[in-house]
C-alpha cells in the first residue's frame, strides 16, 4: 500500500541553524500539507501546497518557514533559522483531491532545537 | 468559532471492556469528519471517516456516526484489546480544506 514517508526520522539542530525537512507524498496526488504538534498539545495546521503554490498557511507559518516541491517527488519544510519553540513533531500529509478526500499522514520527524 | 472538541484523557480501561471517546465540533455547514489513531512512537493514522450526516464510519471494530443534530462523532468500540492502546484524534475538514485536530485523548488499555 502506497504511503507517505519523512526523513529524517529524528533531528537535533542549534537555534538559528536553518533545517529542511522531507517529505515524499503517494505518487498520484496533488495536495500536500505541513502539520506540527507540540509535545503533549494538538495537531496544527502549518501550510497547504497545490499546483507548485501555497493554498494556505497558517499564523505559524511566517517567515522563517517556507516549502517547496523541488522535483516530481518531494515536499520540502525550511526553517530559515530555527528557535526553541520550533521543537515538535512535524507531519507531512498528502490528499488526491480536495473537498472532503482523507489526507496520508507520514510518520513525523521529530525536531529538537538546543 | 471552528474547533473540535473531545473528552480529557487518560482513559483507562480493562481488556474487552466498551470504549467511547466523545468528539463534537462547531462549523458552519456539514464538514467531513475523521477519527486518527497515534501509536506509540508512530505517526498519525486514518481510522476511520464520514463525510455525511447520518454516516457511520467503522474500520477494526471501532465505529463513529455523524450526528450533525448534536454536532458529534464520538468514537466506540465494543470489546477494546491491549493493542488499541493510543492516542486517539478527532479532526474535522475547514472549508479550505485543512483538518482541524482536537486535542486528543489517550487510551490506556489493561489485561
Amino acid at each position: 500500500e502506497p504511503e507517505v514517508t519523512q526523513t529524517p526520522s529524528h533531528q537535533v539542530t542549534q537555534m538559528g541553524q536553518e533545517v529542511i525537512l522531507r517529505c515524499v507524498p503517494i505518487s498520484n496526488h496533488l495536495y500536500f500539507y505541513w502539520y506540527r504538534q507540540i509535545l503533549g498539545q494538538k495537531v496544527e495546521f502549518l501550510v497547504s501546497f497545490y499546483n507548485n503554490e501555497i493554498s494556505e498557511k497558517s499564523e505559524i507559518f511566517d517567515d522563517q518557514f517556507s516549502v517547496e516541491r523541488p522535483d516530481g517527488s518531494n515536499f520540502t519544510l525550511k526553517i530559515r533559522s530555527t528557535k526553541l519553540e520550533d521543537s515538535a513533531m512535524y507531519f507531512c500529509a498528502s490528499s488526491d483531491q480536495s473537498g472532503g478526500e482523507t489526507q496520508y499522514f507520514g510518520p513525523g520527524t521529530r525536531l529538537l532545537v538546543l | 468559532g471552528n474547533s473540535v472538541t473531545q473528552m480529557e484523557g487518560p482513559v483507562t480501561l480493562s481488556e474487552e471492556a466498551f470504549l467511547t471517546i466523545n468528539c463534537t465540533y462547531t462549523a458552519t455547514g456539514y464538514p467531513s469528519l475523521f477519527w486518527y489513531v497515534q501509536y506509540p512512537g508512530e505517526g498519525l493514522q486514518l481510522l476511520l471517516k464520514a463525510t455525511k450526516a447520518d454516516d457511520k464510519g467503522s474500520n477494526k471494530g471501532f465505529e463513529a456516526t455523524y450526528r450533525k443534530e448534536t454536532t458529534s462523532f464520538h468514537l466506540e468500540k465494543g470489546s477494546v484489546q491491549v493493542s488499541d492502546s493510543a492516542v486517539y484524534f478527532c479532526a474535522r475538514m475547514d472549508s479550505s480544506y485543512k483538518l482541524i485536530f482536537g486535542s486528543g485523548t489517550r487510551l490506556l488499555v489493561r489485561p
